[in-house]
């Protein structure tokens, strides 16, 4: 089956401007998830998606970034406007249910860098 | 906040030599997760354990729980080129509904 799906692979932005991330999750998944994984780190959940449904998205900074997952099937994550603290690479995962013990499949990640 | 800690933070040995990787925490759990990321990559599921197992095993790893010491480890045996990568832990706390990740052991075979 095909994996998670992200672009672009890469970014460079300077600081103040706009950026977008997507990601299509394996077929049939309901669950989707944003992580940020700043260099050294360990990814951090920015946000969580049942479907079309926001589950937590309580580490998002919500001042500059938002998410949709409009139909319940691929995502979009935006920076508006990006800082330089912001470069990282953003991850997209998926799994088939909501269960946290489920396994979470992961894309190969969006690398930003902000200038 | 990151809640699981590995340690060592990098780990370099020979090929065929047993890798072990420490993972500890601060919070009760339900399940502990370990990933490996090969560079550039995204992560990929290796093994899950449950809070009332305390040894699970998968091919070459071996996991092993002990919650009174709210610490894991993974044993990678007989390493391999193929195993260079960095390994995270994840857990999941009670009623938290999501993973939180430590920070990584990056693991380097050489051959």
């Amino acid at each position: 089956e095909a994996g998670v799906a992200q672009s672009p692979r890469y970014k460079i932005i300077e600081k103040r401007q706009s950026v977008a991330f997507w990601c299509n999750p394996i077929s049939g998944h309901a669950t989707l998830y944003w992580y940020q994984q700043i260099l050294g780190q360990g990814p951090k959940l920015l946000i969580q998606f049942q479907n079309n449904g926001v589950v937590d998205d309580s580490q998002l900074p919500k001042d500059r970034f938002s998410a949709e997952r409009l139909k319940g099937v691929d995502s979009t994550l935006k920076i508006q406007p990006a800082k330089l603290e912001d470069s990282a690479v953003y991850l997209c995962a998926s799994s088939l249910l909501r269960d946290v013990s489920e396994t979470q499949y992961f894309g190969p990640g969006t690398r930003l860098l902000v200038l | 906040s990151q809640q699981g800690e590995e340690d060592p933070q990098a780990l370099s040995i020979q090929e065929g030599e047993n890798a072990t990787m420490n993972c500890s925490y601060k919070t009760s759990i339900n399940n502990l997760q370990w990933y490996r990321q090969n560079s550039g990559r995204g992560l990929v599921h290796l093994i899950l354990i449950r809070s009332n197992e305390r040894e699970k095993h998968s091919g070459r790893l071996r996991v092993t729980l002990d919650t009174s010491k709210k610490s894991s480890s993974l044993l990678i045996t007989a390493s391999r080129a193929a195993d260079t990568a960095s390994y995270f832990c994840a857990t999941d706390a009670w009623g938290a509904q999501k993973l939180v990740f430590g920070q990584g052991t990056r693991l380097t075979i050489n051959p």
